[in-house]
């Protein structure tokens, strides 16, 4: 159900520092794992995905590790820059229900990039 | 690339009154659309799964009289909020998938923040 009265997480950086953003997943079943950027007043926007056949998978800047072991999820972002600031939400789902299946979200990480 | 829009981007609207918003599939098919509800500094809750040509699936806890859902077409998708209340008052989502040849990738609208008063 919906956590009620929860702020997000805030993780606040440098313009220039690595950041990394951890989410932990629930479903065991889960196959395939997707990452989103929120700004403010819009949709999510797709990052990076990873499938759990790897550990790892790199994007421009972006950076996904996937710890199957202990369901854990981290996404790194190389040389933050203000323009990264926005909410970053971990995705799981099914790969074969891919379609029929919505995805179920992580709780969420607001990033702040301070100048 | 392939764009989920909705409509409208914003909508105020009174207590008891309905609202109806719309997920549009640009330029590709969707025979299902997720809609999902998001309240402020919190995640995307599932609500609903919208099937084109037949009834939609709700989740647990949303009332499918009050959330009216119709998947008419292949391209559209409506939510309306029906006697909407202040709690209401959210950030509604909508998604479809979009396949290709070795790929597939969920796509957001962007967004409708309904506030009732």
């Amino acid at each position: 159900g919906e956590s009620v009265g929860l702020h997000l997480p805030t993780l606040s950086v440098q313009e220039g520092d690595n950041s990394i953003i951890n989410c932990a997943y629930s479903n065991s079943a889960s196959d395939y794992f997707i990452w989103y950027k929120q700004e403010s007043g819009k949709g999510p926007q797709f990052i990076i995905d990873i499938r759990s056949n790897m550990d790892k998978r790199q994007g421009q800047r972006v950076t996904v590790l996937l710890n199957k072991t202990v369901k854990h999820l981290s996404l790194q972002i190389a040389a933050t820059q203000p323009g990264d600031s926005a909410v970053y939400f971990c995705a799981e789902n099914i790969e074969e229900d891919t379609g029929r299946r919505a995805l179920t979200f992580g709780s969420g990480t607001r990033l702040q990039v301070q100048p | 690339g392939a764009v989920v829009s909705q409509h409208p981007s914003w909508v105020i609207c009174k207590s008891g009154t309905s609202v109806k918003i719309e997920c549009r599939s640009l330029d590709f098919q969707a025979t299902t659309m997720f809609w999902y509800r998001q309240f402020p500094k919190q995640s995307l809750m599932l609500m609903a799964t919208s099937n084109e040509g037949s009834k939609a699936t709700y989740e647990q806890g949303v009332e499918k009289d009050k959330f009216l859902i119709n998947h008419a077409s292949l391209t559209l998708s409506t939510l309306t909020v029906t006697s909407a209340h202040p709690e209401d008052s959210s950030f509604y989502i909508c998604s479809a998938w979009v396949f290709g040849y070795g790929f597939s990738e969920a796509f957001f609208g962007q967004g409708t923040r309904l506030t009732v008063v």
